[in-house]
């Protein structure tokens, strides 16, 4: 069973980057897609993009201008940068992971314990 | 996108009652839609995936169905441990993956 563990600045100002770290704990790193997920009381659960073993991405089309996630497999790591962030941006943001999807199973599996950001000067 | 709704957006229900949630993608899914369960403070937690398939560990009380467009969550005896927020989910067409906006199922 995978499990995730997640860490990063709670706090930014507007403009600034957020960043956010997910550790990969148990389970094979080469069988998932790491994922981003936010959640804010406006908008509900809004995916944000993911990524897998070798690099490979895929962004939410509303957020890819600003948003980079990147791998690192000596670590069993990855992480969300999210550029120049606004009030909107203000949500729990949540690591998950989800196998390849097969014969209508894919779903993600596991999740980090969320991270409060708050954006404000 | 594909665009998910869910109705309805809160439900009052007692312990014992038989619930039903439903969820109708904008667009065909097949099968690949999932329930969630998340209770406050916490991150969602999988319930159903490929629209039926209970997840292990999950109660038999829960139950899926629906292909194409509609899809319905069950409970068929509600439990103290089920008053939560519950979303469907459709990862048929990635990017993006999408959510329903939620039903809050609450005590009556």
């Amino acid at each position: 069973q995978v499990q995730l563990q997640q860490w990063g600045a709670g706090l930014l100002k507007p403009s600034e980057t957020l960043s956010l770290t997910c550790a990969v704990h148990g389970g094979s790193f080469s069988d998932y897609y790491w994922t981003w997920v936010r959640q804010s009381p406006g908008k509900g659960l809004e995916w944000i993009g993911e990524t897998n073993r070798g690099g490979s991405t895929n962004y939410n089309p509303s957020l890819k201008s600003r948003v980079t996630i990147s791998v690192d497999t000596s670590k069993n790591e990855f992480s969300l940068k999210l550029a120049s962030v606004t009030a909107a941006d203000a949500a729990v943001y949540y690591c998950a992971s989800r196998q390849y999807c097969s014969v209508g199973r894919c779903h993600f599996s596991s999740w980090g314990q969320g991270t409060l950001v708050t954006v404000s000067s | 996108d594909i665009q998910m709704t869910q109705s309805p957006s809160s439900l009052s229900a007692s312990v014992g009652d038989r619930v039903t949630i439903t969820c109708r993608a904008s667009q065909f899914v097949s099968n690949y839609l999932n329930w969630y369960q998340q209770k406050p403070g916490k991150a969602p937690d999988v319930l159903i995936y490929a629209a039926s398939t209970l997840q292990s560990g999950v109660p038999s009380r829960f139950s899926g169905s629906g292909s194409g467009t509609n899809f319905t969550l069950t409970i068929s005896s509600l439990q103290p441990e089920d008053f939560a927020t519950y979303f469907c989910q459709q990862t048929y067409n990635i990017p993006p993956v999408t959510f329903g906006q939620g039903t809050r199922l609450e005590v009556k």
